[in-house]
């Protein structure tokens, strides 16, 4: 099975700054790593995932790094903004039908 | 967006009652989920169905009973539950066929609290 941790917990930046979080995870035949966010009060919404046979994936200010001989991805936000701020949630595969989330990173963009 | 609608939002039961969590989704999927969501805690899948068929089983206490009795609708039958099991409850539904890399269509929640 796969065992995901995500640091930090939290974590606050200053609007227009960088915010970055990092997973690690334990099985190396791992190929899939979804990244989920969850605002105060509303459901979690899939905002990037990344394949195994790449090390990068980039949507406007969010990437996805991956380096899969450390076994370890990275979210990072760039320019951040109020609506950034939100739980953010990793994942990795344990079985072909079960996800591990990692323990969640609460991001607060100070204005 | 609410392509998934669960209901009731909260809930509160004592731990003799049985109640039901429903779940409906109108995204045309073939797979719905049942997800808990503790305080501090990482999600947990309690349950996968595809296509009806439950293929993933959490080793969840049988006090949850779920039913998916098409592929649009999905229940979380509770009876007997323990004041730890309060939590969110989340639904959830992807296109394919229940597998990993599927995108996750989350519900808004059922928020339980036992007593």
């Amino acid at each position: 099975g796969e065992n995901v941790e995500q640091h930090p917990s939290t974590l606050s930046v200053q609007e227009g700054d960088s915010a970055v979080i990092k997973c690690t995870y334990s099985d190396s035949a791992s190929n899939y790593f979804p990244w989920y966010k969850q605002e105060l009060g509303k459901r979690p919404q899939l905002i990037i995932d990344i394949r195994s046979n790449v090390g990068e994936k980039k949507d406007q200010r969010i990437a996805v790094t991956l380096n899969k001989t450390a076994k370890h991805f990275s979210l990072h936000i760039t320019e951040t903004q109020p609506e950034d701020s939100a739980v953010y949630f990793c994942a990795a595969p344990h079985n072909d039908y079960k996800l591990s989330f990692g323990a969640g990173t609460t991001v607060t963009v100070r204005a | 967006e609410t392509g998934v609608t669960q209901t009731p939002r909260h809930l509160v039961m004592g731990m003799t009652n049985k109640k039901s969590l429903k779940c409906e989704q109108h995204l045309g999927h073939n797979a719905m989920y049942w997800y808990k969501q503790s305080a501090k805690k990482p999600l947990e899948l309690m349950f996968v169905y595809s296509l009806e068929e439950r293929v993933e089983n959490n080793s969840v206490p049988s006090r949850f009973s779920p039913e998916c009795p098409n592929s649009s609708h999905l229940f979380l039958h509770l009876h007997t539950l323990q004041p730890e099991d309060s939590a969110l409850y989340l639904c959830a539904s992807s296109q394919g066929s229940g597998r990993i890399n599927e995108k996750l269509f989350f519900g808004s929640g059922t928020q339980l609290s036992v007593l």
